[in-house]
């Protein structure tokens, strides 16, 4: 079975500066997919990032960034230019492309404290 | 309107009590899922439809008993339920037949078990 582990339960970063999530995985299928999602205090779920494994291109979208290193099974989140809305609980999650459906599977969460 | 609407937003029930969570999708997605997100752990899958089939149990209670009526509404029936079954609950829908499809969720269900 799949395993998402992040190590970092609470981060803080400064307005305007770059913090780095890690996440790491464990799986023996070479065909998945990596998200990040982002969770504010509305509750809500909501899609930060997405990478194909086959893809050696990092993923980007506007201030985030992934640094996805497949041979070390490790996915972490660059955000850059920090903002005051960027607070947040984000996980890290991983779907298989090698079974059918869509779940995936979650790492516990790192609280992302943003300070003005 | 949002893509996945969830209510009650809130739930306060007793030990004996029955109720149900309700969820709806706006997106035209053919699968829904419901999540366990307690303090502390990795959200919990606990039911998955797909077409509207049940295709995952994950050894879930029977105290837990979804319904899918069809692709845009899932509910979670509930029934004598423990207090460590107090949680958020995450309703999320997808298109399954995409790949990397992401999941949309819900705003959730705050449930406590008195």
């Amino acid at each position: 079975a799949q395993t998402v582990t992040q190590s970092q339960p609470e981060m803080s970063v400064q307005e305007a500066e770059t913090v780095t999530l890690s996440c790491t995985y464990d799986t023996s299928e070479s065909d998945y997919y990596l998200f990040w999602y982002k969770q504010p205090p509305s509750r809500q779920m909501i899609l930060v990032i997405r990478q194909e494994a086959y893809k050696q291109q990092n993923a980007t979208e506007n201030r985030f960034s992934v640094n996805f290193q497949k041979a070390a099974k490790s996915f972490s989140l660059k955000i850059s230019d920090s903002q005051l809305g960027d607070a947040a609980m984000y996980f890290c999650a991983y779907r298989s492309g090698e079974t059918s459906g869509s779940r995936l599977t979650f790492g516990e969460g790192t609280q992302l404290t943003v300070n003005p | 309107e949002t893509g996945v609407t969830q209510t009650p937003r809130h739930l306060v029930m007793g030990m004996t009590n029955k109720k149900s969570l309700k969820c709806e999708q706006h997106l035209g997605h053919n699968a829904m899922y419901w999540y366990k997100q307690s303090a502390k752990k990795p959200l919990e899958l606990m039911f998955v439809y797909s077409l509207e089939e049940r295709v995952e149990n994950n050894s879930v209670p029977s105290r837990f008993s979804p319904e899918c009526p069809n692709s845009s509404h899932l509910f979670l029936h509930l029934h004598t339920l423990q207090p460590e079954d107090s949680a958020l609950y995450l309703c999320a829908s997808s298109q399954v037949t995409e790949y990397n499809s992401p999941l949309h969720f819900g705003n959730g269900t705050r449930l406590t078990v008195t």
